[in-house]
């Protein structure tokens, strides 16, 4: 089945550090990647998503690239800030047999980062 | 953005005893309603899909006549943790999904059964 993995955290990094949280995937065909990010107190919110090979997605200066070679999709911002402090998720959805319509989403453990001034 | 709400966020009960936690899609009609289960440093946990005036599609090893699901209206489905037990200590989650605005997810619920 699909799985995937991210590294432990927490991640702890000064204030205008680069930032990089691994993701590796297992999954048949051509699922879609997802980063998710989880604010104290709050619900999930997607962060970034790419959907074939080679495709970057970014949002709010994160960046990662869907990787199908190395399986992996790992989450880069070049300047974190205090207000980046949270737990980001790697998950991924669809893959072999994909046929439309709604596929369960896998997630990661998580990753929680914490930035300080 | 489309918001979800939980309620409530922290609930303490006994051992034997059953509770409810709500799910609300607060400014959109939910297709499809889903409720995940986090254990500490695990990730997410689907237990179950449920979409609104059909049953719950329960995922293998989830016993239904435990966490009972009902998604009653488009805007609220409710997750029952039936004779609870501390091994169903744990965060709850819940989305839903608007077909066109995708999926979105609540502050989740943090169960503890002493």
């Amino acid at each position: 089945g699909n799985s995937v993995t991210q590294m432990e955290g927490p991640v702890t990094l000064s204030e205008e550090a680069f930032l990089t949280i691994n993701c590796t995937y297992t999954a048949t065909g051509y699922p879609s990647l997802f980063w998710y990010v989880q604010y104290p107190g709050e619900g999930l919110q997607l962060l970034l998503k790419a959907t074939k090979a080679d495709d970057k997605g970014s949002n709010k200066g994160f960046e990662a690239t869907y990787r199908k070679e190395t399986t992996s999709f790992h989450l880069e911002k070049g300047s974190v800030q205090v207000s980046d402090s949270a737990v980001y998720f790697c998950a991924l959805s669809g893959g072999f047999g994909y046929s439309g319509g709604y596929q369960k989403v896998t997630f990661g453990t998580g990753t929680k980062l914490q930035v300080i001034p | 953005g489309a918001v979800v709400s939980q309620h409530p966020s922290r609930v303490i009960c006994k051992s034997g005893t059953s509770v409810k936690i709500e799910c609300r899609s607060l400014d959109f009609q939910a297709t499809t309603m889903f409720w995940y289960r986090q254990f500490p440093k695990q990730s997410l946990m689907l237990m179950a899909t449920s979409n609104e005036g059909s049953k719950a599609t329960y995922e293998q090893g989830v016993e239904k006549d435990k966490f009972l699901i009902n998604h009653a209206s488009l805007t609220l489905s409710t997750l029952t943790v039936t004779s609870a037990h501390p091994e169903d200590s744990s965060f709850y989650i819940c989305s839903a999904r608007d077909e066109d605005l995708g999926q979105y997810f609540g502050p989740g619920t943090r169960l503890t059964v002493t």
